[in-house]
């Protein structure tokens, strides 16, 4: 899987945006990045995922480059509640089988009031 | 529906000792994986089990096993405890079929004394 390289930590201000950066320069054709959270003492949280097309959901929009060798997670109206560790992972598709996550070190982001 | 439940949520033992945790993943989902996680080396992927078969597997000892029955609980077992493997071990489930989320549960924190 390939690797990723992700800010140590990042301030946000309530009710803005924040914009986490992920870089993932040998990412294969076939390999898609996902983004987990992890909030204190609790289990990771799965928020997106991606292959070459910008997505949107719920949580958070995932914009991935042309050349998709980096990507930024978007969370449009930052709470104190989204203060967390955020982990971008690159991995296989799941299809033939292939599902673990390897996770690096990821952004604490704080959001303060 | 419910989440994945691990148990128990904490649990002290002695160096040398074996220890077996559990973890019941969500209705329907057939994947669950295991992961350990450290302040010094972070999340890291230990196993996979889909249909009572260990699919993936990461980099760790043979004291560490796992297995799954056949209504997809899982559990894994470390034996020989040493004071490094004091952590927290999440579990994750997911559908196990080209499922892209993996869903984890709250963790067993384990002391080894």
């Amino acid at each position: 899987d390939a690797k990723t390289t992700q800010p140590t930590s990042m301030d946000c201000a309530e009710g803005r945006a924040a914009n986490l950066p992920c870089n993932h320069s040998t990412i294969s054709g076939n390999e898609y990045v996902y983004w987990y959270r992890q909030i204190h003492s609790q289990g990771p949280q799965y928020i997106i995922h991606g292959l070459k097309n910008n997505e949107t959901n719920e949580m958070a929009s995932l914009i991935i480059t042309e050349d998709r060798k980096s990507s930024t997670l978007i969370l449009p109206h930052a709470t104190l509640r989204d203060t967390a560790v955020y982990y971008c992972i690159v991995s296989r598709t799941p299809s033939g089988g292939y599902n673990k996550l390897i996770f690096g070190a990821g952004t604490r982001l704080a959001v303060h009031p | 529906k419910a989440g994945v439940t691990q148990t128990p949520r904490y649990l002290i033992k002695t160096r040398g000792q074996q220890v077996t945790l559990s973890c019941s993943p969500i209705s329907g989902h057939r994947s669950v994986s295991w992961y350990q996680q450290t302040p010094g080396q972070g999340l890291q992927f230990l196993f996979e089990y889909f249909s009572e078969t260990q699919r993936n597997k990461g980099n760790f000892p043979g004291r560490f096993s796992g297995r799954q029955f056949s209504n997809s609980r899982s559990e894994m077992n470390v034996s020989t405890l040493e004071l490094g493997d004091s952590a927290l071990y999440l579990c994750a489930s997911s559908r196990g079929t080209d499922a892209y989320e993996q869903y984890f549960g709250p963790g067993t924190r384990l002391t080894v004394t």
